[in-house]
């Protein structure tokens, strides 16, 4: 099994740019969603979904946009670039039921310059 | 809202020492209890889930223990190896997965 698939693992992108993070899971899991993790700040939590469709709002969601038109497939989109949006993004993927695991993608780290 | 804490921020020890980290939470109303580890440049590894109806769970020389009523968990690591250096997390769930909210993590150092 791949597990949760992150790309890009490095990004470096100009103010005002726009990309999508892209986020795969191959175990049929129905839960997935977008962390960052800044210095001293922990994880924090962006956006969520909870199957194929079903999107919501975490923590710090301003400034993107997430959609889930397949089980697998999660993508992060950040509308346009700042700064304060640079940081490590991860993706994570767990099944809905009790008692199960979260698993972890590696990571991308995104710098806006 | 949920806050969790995790004291202390680093923590140096030798090897072969027996250690505890500790990770407390505000809202006892918790769905899971999850310890991660976190390499370098690295995501995230999961090593121990604790269900809200679980005193505590065991894997290898790892033990994590749970007391929802005092908001506290602490992960044991015995007869440590320089191997375990890392930085640990734990995140608590009140839903379920999709929402977890972590602690800013310990960073160990094991020396040889």
């Amino acid at each position: 099994n791949a597990g949760v698939t992150q790309t890009p693992k490095f990004q470096v992108l100009k103010t005002g740019q726009s990309m999508t993070l892209q986020c795969a899971q191959d175990m049929n899991h129905e839960y997935m969603s977008w962390y960052r993790q800044d210095p001293g700040m922990g994880l924090r939590l962006i956006h969520y979904s909870v199957g194929a469709g079903i999107t919501d709002q975490g923590e710090v969601p301003n400034g993107y946009n997430v959609s889930r038109s397949t089980t697998e497939d999660f993508p992060l989109r950040l509308l346009s670039a700042a700064p304060s949006q640079t940081s490590v993004y991860f993706c994570a993927s767990s099944y809905q039921r009790t008692g199960h695991e979260a698993f972890f993608g590696q990571g991308t780290r995104l710098t806006v310059v | 809202k949920q806050e969790v804490t995790q004291i202390p921020a680093a923590l140096s020890v030798p090897e072969g020492e027996n250690l505890v980290l500790n990770c407390s939470f505000t809202d006892s109303a918790i769905y899971n209890l999850q310890w991660f580890r976190q390499d370098p440049g690295k995501g995230l590894t999961s090593l121990l889930l604790i269900q809200s109806s679980q005193r505590e769970q065991t894997s290898g020389r790892l033990n994590a223990s749970l007391d929802k009523s005092s908001g506290r968990s602490t992960l044991y690591i015995a007869a440590s190896q320089p191997g375990d250096s890392a930085t640990y997390l734990c995140a608590v769930s009140t839903g379920g997965n999709e929402k977890l909210t972590f602690g800013t993590g310990t960073r160990l150092t094991i020396i040889p």
